[in-house]
């Protein structure tokens, strides 16, 4: 079982409106939390990453948020434009010797004018 | 921002040739970097982990004899797809870490498609 769970799978809103997507882990012990944003055929770009003590971080129009009680974070996307439509991927890392980051399926997200 | 590379973009090859795959950190060393292959519309599943110096650790059900990962520098990992097939044509990415991995900033390379005839 995948211990980073993102939802929804995908979704489509329209140009302007806001969004947000969920990520829930089961990652123990918890170091930090990642957002990136992957387009089509390109590497991911980092947009936030939290530690433990952190509970909200922005990037522009990008609002993560962190619950490290309830093991949730959330992606706030403001006012979207056609250029946020992308996979969004959440990765989270745990205090593990061998570095090992465990990354969430992502949310397709797709902006339509 | 920190900068990883990768070459090439795109490779095309025959069945049962071998292709390297280039990783380098631009402006930082990294002595950790990690490779792994995406499915259309799936996310990233995790290859291997590359230690400067070491061999590197696989995740299960990868083949080390048929990905071969070297780590010779601080700022270069290369992964070789030996004997190449079909079914290896995927999108492979790096990344690298200004630090420990679990704690410092990630950076992904562009990646590099393969297709293999």
């Amino acid at each position: 079982k995948n211990q980073v769970e993102q939802s929804p799978q995908s979704l489509i809103i329209l140009e302007g409106k806001n969004c947000t997507l969920q990520c829930n882990y089961t990652v123990s012990p918890f170091s930090n939390l990642r957002w990136y944003k992957q387009d089509t055929g390109r590497g991911p770009v980092s947009l936030t990453i939290m530690t433990f003590s952190e509970n909200t971080k922005s990037n522009g129009r990008y609002t993560a948020t962190l619950d490290a009680d309830t093991k949730q974070s959330s992606l706030h996307i403001t006012a979207s434009q056609l250029s946020d439509s992308a996979s969004y991927i959440c990765v989270v890392s745990g205090w593990y010797n061998d570095y090992k980051l465990s990354f969430g399926a992502g949310t397709t997200v797709t902006v339509r004018a | 921002g920190a900068v990883v590379s990768q070459h090439p973009s795109r490779v095309i090859c025959k069945s049962g040739t071998s292709v390297k795959i280039e990783c380098r950190s631009l402006d930082f060393q990294a002595t950790t970097m990690f490779w792994y292959r995406q499915f259309p519309k799936q996310s990233l599943m995790l290859m291997a982990t590359s230690n400067e110096g070491s061999k590197a650790t696989y995740e299960q059900g990868v083949e080390k004899d048929k990905f071969l990962i070297n780590h010779a520098s601080l700022t270069l990992s290369t992964l070789t797809v030996t004997s190449a097939h079909p079914e290896d044509s995927s999108f492979y990415i790096c990344s690298a870490s200004d630090g420990r991995a679990n704690t410092g900033e990630l950076f992904f390379g562009e990646g590099s498609r393969l297709t293999v005839l």
